[in-house]
């Protein structure tokens, strides 16, 4: 039982490229989120799916998109990298919308 | 602005001693839970406290919930250098009001010196 599990770990991205994080959950939650942290502050929430078929906007969407590919897979897309997007990415998933969530181990990623 | 509001934002103790963090928070809630986050890694969830109940306790961890204050605080006993950690609250909404989402604080990093 692997929980969470995200891809890439770790990217550096130029300035305009584009790439899409992975994320994957096999506990068959129906909601999962995508969370930015950067460094000594707490999680911001980017996109979240509540249930398969649906996507909501978070607190900080802009510069981002989201795929739920189905019930397992959630997928956050940056379509022109930026500075300002260097963090640490968290995929989470719960059952409900209000039940315990379980992170993925997080992607660092560089925009130089 | 976050739901849910960490303080103080740095606590540091002594191994032994018991650490206090308190959550506050704006709107009604479905239940409070509060997370752990070693340096670097993913948080994981260490209790979840319903809005009908006042204390919960696992381990050496007791949280209370005090709905008419909008504020909860998470205690844990006997402090060990391994709790050493960011500590987070998050609040889950009711259904139908705040997005139906988990909303998390900013956290507290805590320091438990050997």
């Amino acid at each position: 039982n692997a929980g969470v599990t995200q891809n890439p770990k770790f990217q550096v991205l130029k300035t305009g490229q584009s790439m899409t994080l992975q994320c994957a959950q096999d506990m068959n939650h129906n909601s999962m989120y995508w969370y930015r942290q950067d460094p000594g502050m707490g999680l911001r929430l980017i996109y979240y799916s509540a249930s398969e078929g649906t996507t909501d906007k978070g607190e900080v969407p802009n510069g981002y998109n989201v795929s739920r590919l189905n019930k397992r897979e959630f997928s956050l897309r940056l379509e022109s990298a930026a500075p300002s997007q260097t963090s640490v990415y968290f995929c989470a998933s719960s059952e409900r919308f209000d039940t315990e969530a379980f992170f993925g181990q997080g992607t660092r990623l560089t925009v130089v | 602005s976050q739901q849910g509001e960490e303080d103080p934002q740095a606590l540091s103790i002594q191994e032994g001693e018991n650490a206090t963090m308190n959550c506050s928070y704006k709107t009604s809630i479905n239940n409070l839970q509060w997370y752990r986050q070693n340096s670097g890694r993913g948080l994981v969830h260490l209790i979840l406290i319903r809005s009908n109940e006042r204390e919960k306790h696992s381990g050496r961890l007791r949280v209370t919930l005090d709905t008419s204050k909008k504020s909860s605080s998470l205690l844990i006993t006997a402090s060990r250098a391994a709790d050493t950690a960011s500590y987070f609250c998050a609040t889950g909404p009711v259904f139908g009001t705040s997005g139906s989402r988990l909303t998390f604080g900013e956290g507290t990093q805590l320091t438990v010196n050997p």
